[in-house]
């Protein structure tokens, strides 16, 4: 696969505290993702990014900051935690932006706020 | 807009035939199946572009109307290992980002 890993795979925090999640992939793979899990949801993306230092954000980005200052590093930062941002998240990558590429998905991160 | 899957779920015995129906309300460029088991990542299963092309490998395999805008995905004779949550993602055009559906859970007994 693509050879992506989360960390942390697990965290327990509490409300109001900064928060940072990290992807790494070693595919150098152009373009990457965050996306939130939530039961009754399916997949929601909340940024995204198209290269070094090129983010944009998707359709759930409120509450959320990303940085990605290398190929392979993709952060995403919950500036103050809050209980509704409990979720498991999910970083992916593809080779291209059209739609015709597969992504390919970490194992997730599951965030638990308190 | 967000494409609706159906059903939401489905119990099958093993060796029995399952459909999953992925709809959009807006014309679709590309259709994408991932196949999620419990605690795991999403996994790639299959891509379908316009022009109404059908693919497959193995038992599972995936049909796709550009007319109706929908996709189907089959699972004939099902395995306990094709257990699990699918979704599908669905592009409007070439540059769009994927929008995926909730997942239809399918259980397969012994």
């Amino acid at each position: 696969d693509a050879g992506i890993t989360q960390s942390p795979r697990h965290k327990v925090t509490e409300t109001g505290t900064p928060v940072t999640l990290r992807c790494h992939q070693t595919e150098n793979h152009r373009y990457m993702y965050w996306y939130r899990q939530d039961p009754g949801h399916g997949l929601r993306l909340i940024h995204y990014s198209y290269g070094v230092k090129d983010t944009d954000k998707g359709e759930v980005s409120d509450g959320y900051s990303v940085s990605r200052s290398k190929t392979e590093d993709f952060l995403l930062t919950l500036e103050s935690a809050t209980s509704s941002q409990t979720s498991v998240y999910f970083c992916a990558t593809t080779r291209s932006v059209y739609s015709n590429q597969p992504q390919h998905f970490g194992d997730g991160t599951r965030l638990s706020i308190l | 807009q967000q494409p609706v899957q159906s059903p939401q779920a489905v119990i099958l015995r093993e060796g029995e035939d399952a459909v999953i129906n992925c709809s959009s309300s807006k014309a679709l460029y590309s259709v994408h199946w991932y196949r999620q088991k419990h605690g795991e990542a999403p996994v790639f299963l299959m891509i379908l572009l316009k022009g109404g092309e059908q693919k497959g490998h193995d038992k599972i395999s995936a049909s796709f109307n550009e007319k109706k805008q929908q996709s189907s995905l089959y699972l004939t004779a099902s395995q306990l290992s094709y257990s699990g949550t699918y979704f599908c993602g669905t592009g409007g055009t070439r540059d769009d980002k994927i929008i995926f559906g909730k997942g239809t859970r399918l259980h397969i007994l012994p």
